[in-house]
């Protein structure tokens, strides 16, 4: 079993959509997480730390539950830009990252 | 701030040769730099951790004397594909880190350099 999963996806939505995307984790001792963006070739980039009150940052909201040892990301009003790769990533001990397989996502018009 | 720039951005190489990757930090010092591995449509797998000064820990399954790597100051790190292989080709990411960094963004990635083997 991977350390974090995630469902792969493809997602298609129209634009405006609300669309929402979970990630499972296995190791209870992962300190914190995150999530990811990642476009076509490009590096991985921050979009959001997750946390277990829950965290908003504009049109993206995510939240942590460690009882049940899953992360969400919801992502309101989406938009052709958002057409991405999400990753959901938890941060370990040693300063150490472990990523999701990813999921992908294609805003359409 | 926290910028790390990764050279060549894309490779393409003989099979047999070898090529150089470097991973700068270029407005902090990293005590450690990560090297990733990511092939199509597949996550991010960690190869090695380095330490400044120190050798490379190397992930299971990754060949360190195949993938050499060099981490001899606090703002470079160098990943050497040796010998390299049609198989080798991907997509491969560095990143740093600093303790005083770390709780605004554990690591800070590089653009990634993808090399394609012939």
């Amino acid at each position: 079993r991977k350390e974090v999963e995630q469902d792969p996806g493809p997602f298609n939505v129209p634009e405006g959509a609300t669309v929402a995307f979970n990630c499972t984790y296995s190791n209870s001792a992962s300190q914190s997480f995150f999530w990811y963006r990642q476009d076509c070739r490009k590096e991985p980039k921050l979009l959001m730390s997750v946390y277990s009150s829950g965290n908003e940052d504009g049109r993206f909201t995510a939240q942590l539950n460690r009882a049940s040892q899953y992360i969400s990301l919801l992502i309101r009003d989406s938009k052709l830009s958002d057409s991405a790769t999400y990753l959901c990533v938890s941060h370990n001990a040693g300063n150490m990252l472990t990523f999701g397989g990813g999921t992908r996502l294609m805003v359409k018009p | 701030g926290a910028v790390v720039s990764q050279h060549p951005s894309r490779v393409i190489c003989k099979s047999g040769t070898s090529v150089k990757i470097e991973c700068r930090s270029l407005d902090f010092q990293a005590t450690t730099m990560f090297w990733y591995r990511q092939f199509p449509k597949q996550s991010l797998m960690l190869m090695a951790t380095s330490n400044e000064g120190s050798k490379a820990t190397y992930e299971q399954g990754v060949e360190k004397d195949k993938f050499l790597i060099n981490h001899a100051s606090l703002t470079l790190s160098t990943l050497t594909v040796t010998s390299a292989h049609p198989e080798d080709s991907s997509f491969y990411i560095c990143s740093a880190s600093s303790p005083s960094l770390i709780s605004n963004q554990p690591q800070h990635f590089g653009e990634g350099s993808r090399l394609t083997v012939l």
